[in-house]
């Protein structure tokens, strides 16, 4: 079946490092991808996302390429802040209302 | 435009009660979920509402229901209340037909069982 299939956490970072958090799918048809950060204490905010096949999501500095030959969207940011510190979820739309999401990545980046 | 909102912000209750959560989605969307997170866990998917019917369900027991209402704002119901059903709970919404929109989140309801 349809499923995302997300990096393990926690990941601890210092400040300024690059950051990348691995995400792979499994669709049968043509997936929307997602990528969501949730702060303390909130709900999940939409970071980026990608509707087709070699589209670049960007956002905030982070960024997420929609590769159909490796069903991956991997999140990545050249330089991590401390306020990025956060949980973030991959998740991909198919079949018109389905979603379906990864079981997030806990990131803490220290000064 | 005004996001997703849910009340109450925070809500405790006794075991064995019966707790109410209540969401408006985005003005002009027709699609309800409902999501489930226990503390330092990933989200569990319990409820979609769409045109005031249910169109899917997690795998919940039956005292998790909810509805839907004419103006496409929603309910969740927990009746019985277990120590575990202690969680942060998030409704989203989605427009209707495309089928690249994302889910937009409001900021959950706490729910502490005591």
């Amino acid at each position: 079946g349809d499923s995302v299939t997300q990096m393990e956490g926690p990941v601890t970072l210092s400040e300024e490092a690059f950051l990348t958090i691995n995400c792979t799918y499994t669709a049968t048809g043509y997936p929307s991808l997602f990528w969501y950060v949730q702060y303390p204490g909130e709900g999940l905010q939409l970071l980026l996302k990608a509707t087709k096949a070699d589209d670049k999501g960007s956002n905030k500095g982070f960024e997420a390429t929609y590769r159909k030959e490796t069903t991956s969207f991997h999140l990545e940011k050249g330089s991590v802040q401390v306020s990025d510190s956060a949980v973030y979820f991959c998740a991909l739309r198919i079949g018109g209302n389905q979603f379906y999401f990864g079981t997030g990545t806990s990131l803490t980046v220290i000064p | 435009e005004a996001g997703v909102t849910q009340s109450p912000t925070h809500l405790i209750k006794t075991r064995g009660q019966q707790a109410t959560l209540r969401c408006s989605p985005i003005s002009g969307h027709t699609s309800v979920y409902w999501y489930q997170q226990a503390l330092g866990l990933g989200l569990q998917f319990l409820l979609w509402y769409d045109e005031g019917e249910e169109r899917n369900r997690g795998n919940f027991p039956p005292r998790f229901s909810g509805r839907q209402f004419p103006n496409y704002s929603s309910e969740l119901n927990v009746n019985a209340l277990e120590l575990e059903d202690s969680a942060l709970y998030l409704c989203a919404s989605s427009s209707p037909g495309t089928g690249n929109s994302p889910l937009h989140f409001g900021n959950g309801t706490r729910l502490t069982v005591t």
